[in-house]
């Protein structure tokens, strides 16, 4: 159980294009889910934390505008990238949080890449 | 705040020896800890957790990690590293009393195990 899709796994756009990212829990009801940003071998950055109906709470220094954050049912969630340049190309991980765990489930990650 | 820290970039260990991979934190209100396993291009790998208990927690293949409340630490071991087990390590924390909100991770480690 607590499984988390993620589609596509990688993209690759050119400059000025809009790319959406896909985040899923499958066999469970996520209440919360969050995006992560990773850089090459670097840690996970948290970009914002969405709760299903409700506007996305964005961190400190990531953009709202460019990172278009969507959580309009309790099994998905989307990210979309608005005009993306090549210095947005990097790993997106989205995690689900249900009502009955403590834990947060990790999708496989999307690899952007931005030409 | 809420923080992490893996104070080792990498750690190199031959095969059939012990591993330790250390994280220490900081959070207000008793913490929930966790640590990911990621391989190249990959997601994250639930490997286990800290909620409540005892202070050894057991997870997947074979690694444990015991909770030092005085030390505030939350070190990965186990007692016979594998080639297999080279991979990036994460810690990551949330506090108890801090449910809505997301993990945040460490800054990560390699971990290389040589034959």
């Amino acid at each position: 159980g607590a499984v988390v899709s993620q589609h596509p796994s990688w993209v690759i756009c050119k400059s000025g294009t809009s790319v959406k990212i896909e985040c899923r829990s499958l066999d469970f009801q996520a209440t919360t889910m969050f995006w992560y940003r990773q850089f090459p071998k670097k840690s996970l950055m948290l970009m914002a934390t969405s709760n299903e109906g409700s506007k996305a709470t964005y961190e400190q220094g990531v953009e709202k505008d460019k990172f278009l954050i969507n959580h309009a049912s309790l099994t998905l969630s989307t990210l979309t990238v608005t005009s993306a340049h090549p210095e947005d190309s990097s790993f997106y991980i989205c995690s689900a949080r249900g009502t009955k765990y403590n834990e947060q489930f990790f999708g496989p990650g999307t690899r952007l890449t931005v030409l | 705040a809420q923080s992490v820290a893996q104070p080792e970039d990498q750690v190199n260990v031959a095969e059939g020896n012990p591993l330790t991979v250390k994280c220490t934190y900081s959070v207000s209100g008793n913490p929930y800890l966790f640590w990911y396993v990621q391989y190249p291009n990959r997601g994250l790998q639930f490997l286990l957790k800290y909620i409540t208990g005892d202070n050894l927690v057991k997870g997947s293949y074979g690694f444990e990690a015991e909770f030092n409340k005085s030390q505030t630490s939350f070190h990965l071991k186990k007692p016979s590293a594998l080639v297999s087990d080279s991979a990036l390590y994460f810690c990551a924390v949330r506090g108890s009393n801090q449910a809505g909100t997301a993990l945040i991770f460490g800054k990560g480690t390699t971990l290389s195990v040589s034959s």
